[in-house]
């Protein structure tokens, strides 16, 4: 099974940098994604490490450890519509579902 | 091209009665999952249909069953609806089986009273 653990809530101020952490325990890891989900929609997909190391799409990077099962997403240069919450989740070898944190919900204040 | 659409987008429905929640992928995409998401929590994984067979299934009861059509679109069924299975319904379409890459649909917010 899966055990992954993110922080509830985190705030920022706009313009500044925010690191959300996900932790995960699986018995079979075949990659780590990440989704932003706004109130009421559907999630989007941000990120996909399969490897460890740095990824980086514009003001958004997701970086991956799999010998210490830990992953974190870099929110730069923070604007009023990242508000929203972050969601990690772990895909497993032979298992087609995607498991997931319960989210962590960022506001980004002025 | 058109994302992942669901139907219906809302829903409300009374204990007992049953519920058809309908999702097209997007075209090209073989793999519909689904998953429900209750509020404050992240979607839990329901079933996995690739090319019209079951790939996987979630921790759910019986009363929940599913299928996928020739034309890749799929059917979420629930019978028996009790008030914990209020939810939003996400649905969600990858393209090649080894691939974990999914793109959700705007989901179905169920309502059992």
């Amino acid at each position: 099974g899966q055990n992954i653990d993110q922080p509830t809530e985190m705030t920022a101020t706009e313009g500044a940098i925010v690191q959300i952490n996900c932790t995960y325990q699986t018995s079979g890891f075949n990659g780590l994604f990440w989704y932003q989900q706004h109130a009421g929609e559907a999630p989007t997909f941000l990120s996909y490490n399969v490897l460890d190391g740095l990824e980086e799409k514009g003001r958004f990077s997701s970086f991956l450890s799999r010998s210490k099962g830990y992953s974190y997403l870099l929110l730069k240069e923070l604007q009023m519509k990242d508000s929203a919450s972050y969601l990690c989740a772990v895909g497993a070898f032979n298992d087609y579902k995607l498991s997931f944190g319960a989210g962590t919900t960022v506001t980004v204040r002025a | 091209d058109a994302g992942v659409t669901q139907s219906p987008t809302h829903l409300i429905k009374t204990r007992g009665q049953h519920v058809t929640l309908r999702c097209s992928p997007i075209s090209g995409h073989k793999s519909v999952s689904w998953y429900q998401q209750v509020l404050g929590q992240g979607p839990q994984f329901i079933f996995q249909y690739y090319e019209k067979e079951e790939r996987g299934r979630g921790n759910f009861p019986d009363r929940f069953s599913a299928r996928q059509f020739p034309n890749y679109s799929s059917e979420l069924n629930v019978n028996a609806l009790l008030l914990g299975d209020s939810a939003l319904y996400l649905c969600a379409s990858s393209g090649d089986r080894g691939k974990y890459e999914q793109y959700f649909g705007p989901g179905t917010r169920l309502t059992v009273t």
